[in-house]
């Protein structure tokens, strides 16, 4: 079963628009990553956030975590068309190497 | 280029026969990671290995998968008497070692089981 749950499943915005995606997990984490995954290509790390670190930044991108609440959130600020994709959160558990993947995101942004 | 690659891009496969895939991760990870991806899913987590062991197989893996890394560069896939169901993408990452680094993936490998 999946660790992660993204929220919501699809979203729709107009260039220019921030999009924020919310990542929930079950089990406790060594980190949280979020992925980009382009139509039917790999997928494309993005940032990493262990589990000590509340919000982290990367150019447009501004995620944070609430371990009390299980919960993460990817902000992309001013989108662009090319940001166009699925985005996953991913956990990696303290109990394990592995990553977990959530079910996605699909953001469209309209030009 | 040193990414992770993935051998073959498409592959196309009657139902019944047996099929592997071949991943080569960059050269220094230690971590070799097989999940499979189904139209609309996140992928779903199959293996991995430290070097040549295989450290976990997920319970959803029938005994039909199977998986080897020989000399801890290279990992085949190895998926017998194909079902449709075995139809989806299967994606190869890699990683170093260290705790809290991220994972580096391949292309994929699309199978279609007809």
């Amino acid at each position: 079963s999946q660790q992660g749950e993204e929220d919501p499943q699809a979203l729709s915005i107009q260039e220019g628009e921030n999009a924020t995606m919310n990542c929930s997990y079950k089990t406790s984490i060594n980190n949280l990553q979020w992925y980009r995954q382009n139509s039917g290509r790999g997928l494309v790390h993005l940032i990493l956030i262990r589990s000590n670190e509340r919000e982290k930044h990367s150019g447009r991108l501004r995620v944070t975590l609430d371990t009390s609440k299980k919960s993460s959130s990817l902000l992309i600020t001013a989108s662009r068309a090319a940001d166009t994709a699925s985005y996953f959160c991913a956990t990696a558990l303290v109990s394990s190497y592995k990553l977990i993947f959530g079910s996605g995101t699909r953001l469209l942004v309209r030009p | 280029d040193t990414g992770v690659s993935q051998n073959p891009r498409h592959k196309i496969t009657k139902r019944g026969q047996n099929v592997t895939f071949r991943c080569d991760p960059i050269s220094e990870h230690n971590r070799l990671y097989w999940y499979r991806q189904t139209l609309g899913q996140g992928p779903e987590f199959l293996t991995y290995f430290q070097n040549e062991a295989q450290l976990e197989k997920s319970r959803l893996l029938s005994d039909r998968f199977s998986a080897e890394r020989p000399k801890g560069s290279f990992s085949t896939l190895e998926i017998q008497r194909t079902e449709q169901g075995d139809s989806a993408m299967y994606l190869c990452a890699s990683s170093r070692t260290e705790s809290n680094t991220e994972a580096f993936f391949g292309q994929g490998t699309r199978l279609t089981v007809v």
